[in-house]
């Protein structure tokens, strides 16, 4: 069964500080997906790593995957208030089935303070 | 370009009772999938449909079944709803099988039962 891990699931940060959120999973895969949902609201897609080494980047946000190690990172730089929100990582076993959907993490929910 | 839909927005049900809920897929995506997102976790695959076809199922019980239609919209149907099955219901669609291309969210379906 595959498991995805993430942490912290709780983070209150300052803003302009850095921070990482990190996301472990147990089997095999390439493919990860990084995504944002605001309090009621759906799920918006951030960044998708479909290789071993993938960095993105967007503004504030930066996320890469080692798929040796398991672990996906979202980093943040001078975080602001705007980010706040909770982050899911999900990863799918990459079979090109489609059959097991995604699985997700439990997701951290970030509270960044002015 | 036209995301993806759901409707109802909110749905309130009693114990017992059937529900269903309706996803329309992006243009030109023939993939649906549904997930299940109790409050405070991350969302969970309940099913796929490609091609109007069942093609991945998760963890849950056969009183959730579902359809999808020739345009590619999809239903998803829970039969005797119990307390837990109280919460957000996202659909997602993708353009071929999920694990081949990304999965856009629709905004979701808020289920409470009583």
């Amino acid at each position: 069964e595959l498991k995805v891990e993430q942490n912290p699931l709780f983070l209150s940060m300052q803003e302009g500080k850095n921070y990482t959120i990190y996301c472990n999973y147990s089997t095999t895969s390439d493919r990860l997906y990084w995504y944002r949902q605001d309090p009621g609201k759906s799920l918006e897609s951030l960044f998708v790593l479909l290789s071993n080494g993938a960095v993105k980047q967007e503004g504030r946000l930066m996320a890469s995957l080692d798929t040796k190690a398991r672990l996906s990172t979202l980093h943040i730089t001078a975080a602001v208030h705007d980010l706040s929100a909770t982050y899911f990582c999900a990863v799918d076993r990459g079979s090109g089935g489609g059959a097991d959907g995604l699985t997700f993490g439990k997701g951290t929910h970030l509270i960044i303070q002015p | 370009e036209t995301g993806v839909t759901q409707s109802p927005t909110h749905l309130i049900k009693t114990r017992g009772q059937q529900v269903t809920l309706r996803c329309s897929s992006q243009s030109g995506h023939n993939t649906v999938s549904w997930y299940q997102q109790a409050l405070g976790q991350g969302p969970q695959f309940i099913f796929q449909y490609y091609r109007e076809e069942e093609n991945g199922r998760g963890n849950f019980p056969p009183r959730f079944s579902g359809l999808q239609f020739p345009n590619y919209s999809s239903e998803l149907n829970v039969n005797a709803l119990e307390l837990d099955d109280s919460a957000l219901y996202l659909c997602a669609s993708s353009l071929g099988l999920a694990g081949l291309g990304e999965q856009y969210f629709g905004p979701g379906t808020r289920l409470t039962v009583t």
